[in-house]
């Protein structure tokens, strides 16, 4: 069974960019969460993914979007990056019909300077 | 809404003695509540969970959690600390639906003494 991998793991942009983040699921589920990590906080989520539509999403500005593809991976879209979006951002993958567990990927670390 | 409260953002124990993460949640509809627990630079591993079946929850790692309705705690627990229980724990509540909208506490650093 293959776990939740993410891609790239480090990355570094300047304030204005735009940047892609990649989330490939585990094997058997059929929704991506995504959530952002600020340092020594916990993390908050962003949106969900379910049948590659936006399932709701939480406290985030729409400059942050998103795509889940027919065999369920997924991108993370963030746009006009500001200082405050430096973070890990880690993406969850579950299946929609079971108790909510998730499993994460090892997250990408975004450094914005 | 839903909320949760993690006691402590810092604990420290001696190898051996036990292990005690204090987890307080709020919810208007039966909670399904978890516990990651993350080492640096890493993402979030699940340690148990709970769904409303038994009320005491075994996980890995020898860690359990009891869910105690009345007292709205979710509280973890290991009975001999190890020095790779050193990591970052979180305490998390959904209401089910694949982790839809899952609040996640501040977590909890635990530091094990040797």
């Amino acid at each position: 069974e293959t776990g939740v991998t993410q891609s790239p793991t480090h990355l570094i942009k300047t304030r204005g960019q735009q940047v892609t983040l990649r989330c490939s699921s585990q094997s058997g589920h059929n929704t991506v969460s995504w959530y952002q990590q600020a340092l020594g906080q916990g993390p908050q989520f962003i949106f969900q993914y379910y049948r590659e539509e936006e399932n709701g999403r939480g406290n985030f500005p729409p400059r942050f979007s998103g795509l889940q593809f027919p065999n369920y991976s997924s991108e993370l879209n963030v746009n006009a990056l500001e200082l405050d979006d430096s973070a890990l951002y880690l993406c969850a993958s579950s299946s929609y019909r079971q108790g909510g567990e998730q499993y994460f990927g090892p997250g990408t670390r975004l450094t914005v300077t | 809404a839903q909320s949760v409260t993690q006691l402590g953002s810092h604990v420290s124990v001696s190898e051996g003695a036990l292990v005690l993460l204090r987890c307080n949640y709020s919810s208007s509809v039966p909670p399904y509540l978890f516990w990651y627990v993350q080492y640096p630079n890493q993402g979030l591993q699940l340690l148990l969970k709970y769904t409303s079946a038994a009320t005491l929850v075994k996980g890995i790692n020898g860690f359990e959690a009891e869910f105690k309705k009345s007292e709205t705690s979710f509280h973890l627990t290991k009975p001999s600390a190890h020095m790779s229980d050193a990591a970052e724990y979180f305490c998390a509540v959904n209401r089910g639906t694949g982790g839809f909208k899952t609040i996640f506490g501040a977590g909890t650093r635990l530091f094990v003494k040797a």
